[in-house]
């Protein structure tokens, strides 16, 4: 069975921190993803991957950086987290093909205090 | 650019009635479509893709979406309702990128 694993369900951290989110896929895919979800704006793009080491900024970069290190594994760095980063966020992967869908992971709920 | 458009960000349905969700997408390449379902607290599952095959594409739980060029629109339906249903719907189109954009999505009540 296909699966994408978030490192944590539920984060609470303060204004400031440096927040990493965790992603791990375990399908070989080339593609993953970082979305953020907000009620009533669905999913926003943050940072796409094609690649190790390879990244591209998504519609809503301002405040994030990735790191693909391993073609299993893609981080989310929150380098100074704020309260406007609360959100849920949902990291995605799918293969190099056009008509193909995307696999989500659980998502991960982010309260920044 | 691509974007996506679902009209009605709450529908609510008796159960056993009919389910339709718009979705209008503007492209000006064929584009690829999708419908995802998401549970309370859970990522999304996809329900159904569009690939340029048949324009009538049947998905999971029932569901199926008809794919109208002309119209520029994905809409999505289910014949009869069931509890089960109550969830969000995200309607997405993705282009040559693979990237995928969505809409704002729809919450589907359904009354007993």
């Amino acid at each position: 069975d296909v699966k994408v694993t978030q490192s944590s369900r539920y984060l609470v951290k303060r204004t400031g921190e440096k927040v990493f989110l965790e992603c791990v896929q375990d399908m070989d895919h080339e593609n993953m993803f970082w979305y953020r979800q907000d009620p009533g704006l669905g999913l926003r793009l943050i940072y796409f991957s094609y690649d190790v080491k390879m990244k591209e900024k998504g519609d809503i970069p301002e405040g994030y950086s990735v790191s693909r290190e391993k073609k299993e594994r893609f981080s989310l760095i929150l380098e100074s987290a704020s309260t406007n980063q609360t959100s849920m966020y949902l990291c995605a992967s799918s293969p190099f093909s056009r008509n193909t869908e995307a696999f989500f992971g659980q998502g991960t709920r982010l309260t920044v205090v | 650019a691509q974007s996506v458009t679902q009209l009605g960000s709450h529908v609510s349905v008796s159960e056993g009635a009919l389910v339709l969700l718009r979705c209008n997408y503007s492209s000006s390449v064929p584009p690829y479509l999708f419908w995802y379902v998401q549970y309370p607290n859970q990522g999304l599952q996809l329900l159904l893709k569009y690939t340029s095959a048949a324009t009538l594409v049947k998905g999971i739980n029932g569901f199926e979406a008809e794919f109208k060029k002309s119209e520029t629109s994905f809409h999505l339906t289910k014949p009869s309702a069931h509890m089960s249903d109550a969830a969000e719907y995200f309607c997405a189109v993705s282009l040559n990128d693979y990237k995928l954009s969505f809409g704002a999505g729809t919450t589907v009540t359904v009354r007993a």
